[in-house]
C-alpha cells in the first residue's frame, strides 16, 4: 500500500535552532517524493522535490531508500518558516499526502 | 491572474442538502484533483481527473460526486450521503506528462470551507 507518515503533528523550535521534519513512506517501486508548505493565509505550494536535489529557503531533503524516509531539514530556523508542512508521494497519477506537521519557530 | 479559483470560500449547509463547490483553472492543465483537509489527517484525495469526461475515485469518494465536462472546470458535489461533510476542501491541478503520469507539482486553490449546520 502507498502511504506517507509524518509522526509529528507539531514541532516547536527557537529561532536559529536546527529543524528536522520527519517523513516516512511506503511504496512498492521507485518513489518520487515532495515537500509542500502552507503558510498562514496562503495557498498550499510545492517547496521541493527529491529529484531536484535542491535547497529552497535553506531547506533540504534527502531520500533514504533504505530507511524509506524523506526528512526535511534546515540548519537554522527562521520565524518566517512557521507553517504547515506536508510530505507527499507521487503514485503515478495522483499525489498521496501525509498528515502534516505544524512547525512553530519562536523568537 | 492565472491559477485555480475556488468558490465559494465559505459555505453553510443544512443537513440533508446537497452542495456544489466550484473549481476553475486557466493553467491549461489536464489533471484536476479534489482533496479534503482535516486537522491531524492531512489531505485526503476525494476524486481526480486526468482528462475531460473521465475521473477516478480517490481514497474517500463516498458521499461525493464530480463531473469534468470542460478541461478548465471540475466541480465537486457534497451529497447528503456524506456523513461528516464539515471540512476544508482543496482543489488542485497539474500537468500530465506524455506517459500519463503527473509531474508531482500540484497547483492549489485557496480552498472552500463547508460547514453543515
Amino acid at each position: 500500500a502507498q502511504r506517507v507518515t509524518q509522526p509529528e503533528k507539531l514541532l516547536s523550535v527557537f529561532k536559529g535552532a536546527p529543524v528536522e521534519l520527519k517523513c516516512n513512506y511506503s511504496y512498492s517501486g521507485s518513489p518520487e517524493l515532495f515537500w509542500y508548505v502552507q503558510y498562514s493565509r496562503q495557498r498550499l505550494q510545492l517547496l521541493l522535490r527529491h529529484i531536484s536535489r535542491e535547497s529552497i529557503k535553506g531547506f533540504t531533503a534527502d531520500l533514504n531508500k533504505g530507511e524509506t524516509s524523506f526528512h526535511l531539514k534546515k540548519p537554522f530556523a527562521q520565524e518566517e518558516d512557521s507553517a504547515m508542512y506536508y510530505c507527499a508521494l507521487s503514485g503515478a497519477t495522483k499525489l498521496i499526502f501525509g498528515q502534516g506537521t505544524e512547525l512553530s519557530v519562536k523568537p | 491572474d492565472g491559477g485555480i479559483t475556488q468558490s465559494p470560500k465559505y459555505l453553510f449547509r443544512k443537513e440533508g442538502q446537497n452542495v456544489t463547490l466550484s473549481c476553475e483553472q486557466n493553467l491549461n492543465h489536464d489533471a484536476m484533483y479534489w482533496y479534503r483537509q482535516d486537522p491531524g489527517q492531512g489531505l485526503r484525495l476525494i476524486y481526480y481527473s486526468q482528462i475531460v469526461n473521465d475521473f477516478q475515485k480517490g481514497d474517500i469518494a463516498e458521499g461525493y460526486s464530480v463531473s469534468r465536462e470542460k478541461k478548465e472546470s471540475f466541480p465537486l458535489t457534497v451529497t447528503s450521503a456524506q456523513k461528516n461533510p464539515t471540512a476544508f476542501y482543496l482543489c488542485a491541478s497539474s500537468i500530465v506528462l506524455a506517459g500519463g503520469t503527473n509531474t508531482g507539482e500540484l497547483f492549489f486553490g485557496e480552498g472552500s470551507r463547508l460547514t453543515v449546520l
